[in-house]
């Protein structure tokens, strides 16, 4: 199985400064053919199931405010919250769909405000 | 707009088969586009991927439930269903059923349904 490993754990964010977690794959993630990272990322709310925020290590979802944004290629990522928002706390997470099976996620990152 | 929704038991008991079912609206469970998932997070815990079924019915397991664990997939009624047994206790966790694709992993998911397993 393909390992993520998220860092830090949890981590606490002054309103309107930056929020930065990382990613590291045990393999990459990357498929040659396309040249794409097979990474996303998820933002969790309390009581709720995950939303998806980022695909292709890069690319976000339609809706997704422009203060998230991710980077990263092969075995490192970064989830990059430009201005924290009170909306923002949330768990977060990272997951590849690359090996053919199982898909996995990692840890999680908590972000609270400080 | 695509939702998604569990339904089944909340309170199963240990060594029998945890069955639930997921009914797709608003989309088609047989499109070729997607595969269709299920994720479970024990409480407090993090995120397992159980497996995936293709509208075809070929299917993707995790290892570490292999031999337990069966999706199915109704494409006349637009529901695809997870079956778990013998189950234990460390399968009580929420479940989720998600769509999935290729490109933009789980975009769409379930409320998700908690299941006790109790001795």
């Amino acid at each position: 199985d393909i390992v993520l490993t998220q860092s830090p754990d949890s981590l606490a964010v002054s309103l309107g400064e930056r929020a930065t977690i990382n990613c590291k794959s045990s393999q990459s993630v990357l498929y040659s053919s396309n040249n794409k990272n097979y990474l996303a990322w998820y933002q969790q709310k309390p009581g709720q199931p995950p939303k998806l925020l980022i695909y292709w290590a890069s690319t976000r979802e339609s809706g997704v405010p422009d203060r998230f944004s991710g980077s990263g290629a092969g075995t490192d990522f970064t989830l990059t919250i430009s201005s924290l928002q009170a909306e923002d706390v949330a768990i977060y997470y990272c997951q590849q769909y690359h090996s053919p099976t199982p898909w996995t996620f990692g840890q999680g990152t908590k972000v609270e405000i400080k | 707009q695509l939702q998604l929704q569990e339904s089944g038991p909340g309170l199963v008991r240990s060594s029998e088969t945890l069955s639930l079912t997921c009914t797709v609206s608003g989309g088609s469970i047989s499109s070729s586009s997607y595969y269709w998932a299920w994720i479970r997070q024990p409480p407090g815990n993090g995120l397992e991927c159980i497996g995936r079924i293709y509208y075809s019915g070929s299917t993707h397991y995790n290892p570490s439930l292999k031999g337990r664990v069966t999706i199915s997939i109704d494409t006349s009624k637009n529901q695809f269903s997870l079956r778990l047994t013998p189950a234990t206790a460390a399968d009580s966790a929420v479940y989720y059923c998600v769509r999935a694709g290729v490109v933009r992993s789980f975009d769409s998911w379930g409320q998700g349904i908690l299941v006790t397993v109790s001795s």
